[in-house]
């Protein structure tokens, strides 16, 4: 199985930074690769799909990139909405996985 | 407009079985890739199963041979059918829709305990 690794597990960052999270592939994946935004006792959201498309109603502050094993998912200017739980995740298997999660926090 | 409810959560004892339902309106579950992911209290996205269109059925690891997928076209129902429940398969059980997972349920509890 494909195994996905995130990158930090816990950020801490202010309002108006730039951040970015990583995520590896233990093999190519393409760019069958996705992220979402978890916050406490909510449902996932896909921000980004194939690696670097915008989901539909997405702030243009996210962005995706990367193919092969090697990605990475930056928001430009860090929001008090964005403070949360993002996970990436393969598809490019028959059985997708989930990155371990990289928490944002407020520092 | 897409929508999906799941339902059939609950606490159940080990080694015991349960069906879990995700009702489905807004468009045909046969028509596209549904997925059961899981999350433990406390901890990360699992992805546990797809069905895709065509009937073809995939599963994580830990969960095969114990877990069944299936849909009902005519409820336009996805189901996870649980067998062997084990403690560490607690978690909120979502099902979720598409190749990248666009749409998902609000999520349905289950608790393996004693």
């Amino acid at each position: 199985d494909i195994q996905m690794t995130q990158s930090p597990s816990t950020l801490s960052a202010s309002v108006g930074d730039r951040v970015t999270i990583t995520c590896r592939a233990s093999q190519s994946i393409s760019s069958w690769l996705a992220w979402y935004q978890q916050k406490p006792g909510k449902v996932p959201k896909l921000l980004i799909f194939k690696a670097s498309s915008l989901e539909s109603g997405v702030p243009s502050r996210f962005s995706g990139s990367g193919s092969g094993t090697e990605f990475s998912l930056t928001i430009s200017s860090l929001q008090p909405d964005d403070f949360a739980t993002y996970y990436c995740q393969q598809y490019n298997s028959d059985s997708r996985t989930f990155g371990q999660g990289t928490k944002v926090e407020i520092k | 407009e897409v929508q999906l409810v799941e339902s059939g959560g609950g606490l159940i004892q080990p080694g015991g079985s349960l069906r879990l339902s995700c009702a489905a309106s807004g468009f045909t579950v046969s028509s596209d890739y549904m997925s059961w992911v899981r999350q433990a209290p406390g901890k990360g996205l699992e992805w546990v199963s797809v069905i895709y269109g065509g009937g073809s059925t995939y599963y994580a690891d830990f969960v095969k041979g114990r877990f069944t997928i299936s849909r009902d076209n005519s409820k336009n129902t996805l189901y996870l059918q649980m067998n062997s429940l084990r403690a560490e398969d607690t978690a909120v059980y979502y099902c979720a829709r598409g190749w990248a997972f666009g749409y998902w349920g609000q999520g349905t509890l289950v608790t393996v305990s004693s």
